[in-house]
């Protein structure tokens, strides 16, 4: 299957500072880059998506940024507060179908008050 | 109920249990999976459901056995488990296979513990 590189694997940030995580691909075919939150003990969720014919998508305090030249896409968080703590994933889609769908291996996010 | 909800929670069983894990979901999704969720691993797809129909099988053992008897239930029959089998299993659904339709939404998961 594709590969996706997720760093870091663990990131630990001050309240109010920005968090941000990086994925790298291979795939050129890639057109589909969504991030999960998974909190400890919970389900992971979808936070946020972009699509390959976007360069950049915001909601609130979380951002996601698509570089397709260069293969890697970033999430931002700013303002991070306590509850942002979680593990999240990106994912990596192409093919048009769920189950090609690709997840890193996940990023630990700790915000400290 | 709303949502997607996995039961047991946690299960703990032998080499030479039979036990299963069902999932139901109450969104009218179409299509239903299972992932393996293992420590420090990426989530891996094991089953994948439309409509009822097997759409994918990516090279899991036969001691998992999935059976979807409609479109929201989806159980995960297990076997002759080996202790590296131990992980958290999750389920999801989504409105189809298609990413156009957007996101998977998981259940809680199925802690399974092989002594």
């Amino acid at each position: 299957g594709e590969n996706v590189e997720q760093h870091p694997s663990t990131l630990s940030v001050q309240e109010g500072d920005s968090a941000v995580i990086k994925c790298t691909y291979s795939d050129s075919a890639s057109n589909y880059f969504p991030w999960y939150k998974q909190e400890l003990g919970k389900r992971p969720q979808l936070i946020i998506d972009i699509r390959s014919n976007v360069g950049e998508k915001k909601d609130q305090r979380i951002a996601v940024t698509l570089n397709k030249t260069a293969k890697h896409f970033s999430l931002h968080i700013t303002e991070t507060q306590p509850e942002d703590s979680a593990v999240y994933f990106c994912v990596l889609g192409g093919g048009g179908s769920n189950y090609k769908l690709t997840f890193g291996k996940g990023t630990l996010l700790t915000v400290n008050p | 109920e709303t949502g997607v909800t996995q039961t047991p929670r946690h299960l703990v069983m032998g080499m030479t249990n039979k036990k299963s894990l069902k999932c139901e979901q109450h969104l009218g999704h179409n299509a239903m999976y299972w992932y393996k969720q293992s420590a420090k691993k990426p989530l891996e797809l094991m089953f994948v459901y439309s409509l009822e129909e097997r759409v994918e099988n990516n090279s899991v053992p036969s001691r998992f056995s999935p059976e979807c008897p409609n479109s929201s239930h989806l159980f995960l029959h297990l076997h002759t488990l080996q202790p590296e089998d131990s992980a958290l299993y999750l389920c999801a659904s989504s409105q189809d296979t298609g990413t156009d339709t957007g996101e998977l939404f998981f259940g809680e998961g199925s802690r399974l513990t092989v002594l």
